[in-house]
């Protein structure tokens, strides 16, 4: 089992509309997880952490964790075509080897 | 603050030269990773430095050697680039352990080997 899984996509969805992503994760990257955005050519850029069961929203952005079912999910309101990007799930099992990435969601936002 | 550097941003090799990608970073974080990004792939761990005077092997280091130079430094060397290193290539620092660790990354290097 890959440790950090993600559906490659691509997902559209129309604006204005909730982007939904999701993740599911082994139990070695367990301990914390994030959501990164990356737009075509240029580096990974941090969104949202999460470390404890329930729901956390900053703006726009909601992650979700449910530990019992080993997944992450990242909702994403009121859509505008600037969202579009590739979403990148990682998990942390608070090693030195830093962070587990899943290949990434393509998410585009139809205006 | 920079945050975390890279030279060059781009490069083209011929099979079997050599080069060192060079990684700097300002947040005085003692861990630092390269990381390789390919079509399809995600992000893939090259090796990783978790504090000066170490260095260890992720997922792919076949190919690649490390330094890490000094807490700021870390470069990544191709001794002999085959075109199968042909890449993205993105050094990141860790802020933190455990609960509240963040990586950051820098602007990338796009390395194509002919």
């Amino acid at each position: 089992q890959k440790e950090v899984e993600q559906n490659s996509g691509p997902l559209s969805v129309p604006e204005g509309a909730i982007a939904s992503l999701n993740c599911t994760y082994s139990d070695r990257v367990s301990q914390s997880f994030f959501w990164y955005r990356q737009y075509s050519g240029k580096s990974p850029e941090l969104i949202m952490s999460i470390y404890s069961n329930g729901d956390k929203e900053d703006g726009r952005f909601t992650a979700q964790l449910n530990k019992a079912s080993q997944y992450v999910s990242l909702l994403i309101r009121d859509s505008q075509p600037s969202d579009s990007a590739t979403y990148l799930c990682a998990g942390a099992g608070g090693g030195a080897d830093g962070l587990t990435f899943g290949k990434g969601t393509h998410l585009i936002i139809q205006p | 603050n920079a945050g975390v550097t890279q030279t060059p941003k781009f490069q083209v090799l011929k099979t079997g030269q050599s080069m060192t990608l060079q990684c700097a970073q300002d947040m005085n974080h003692n861990s630092m990773y390269w990381y390789r990004q390919d079509p399809g792939m995600g992000l893939r761990l090259i090796y990783y430095s978790a504090s000066e005077g170490t260095t260890d092997k992720g997922e792919v280091p076949n190919g690649y050697n490390v330094s890490r130079l000094n807490k700021r430094e870390f470069s990544l060397r191709l001794e002999s680039a085959a075109p199968s290193q042909t890449s993205v290539y993105f050094c990141a620092t860790l802020r933190g352990a455990g609960t509240g660790e963040t990586q950051y990354f820098g602007p990338g290097t796009r390395l194509l080997v002919l």
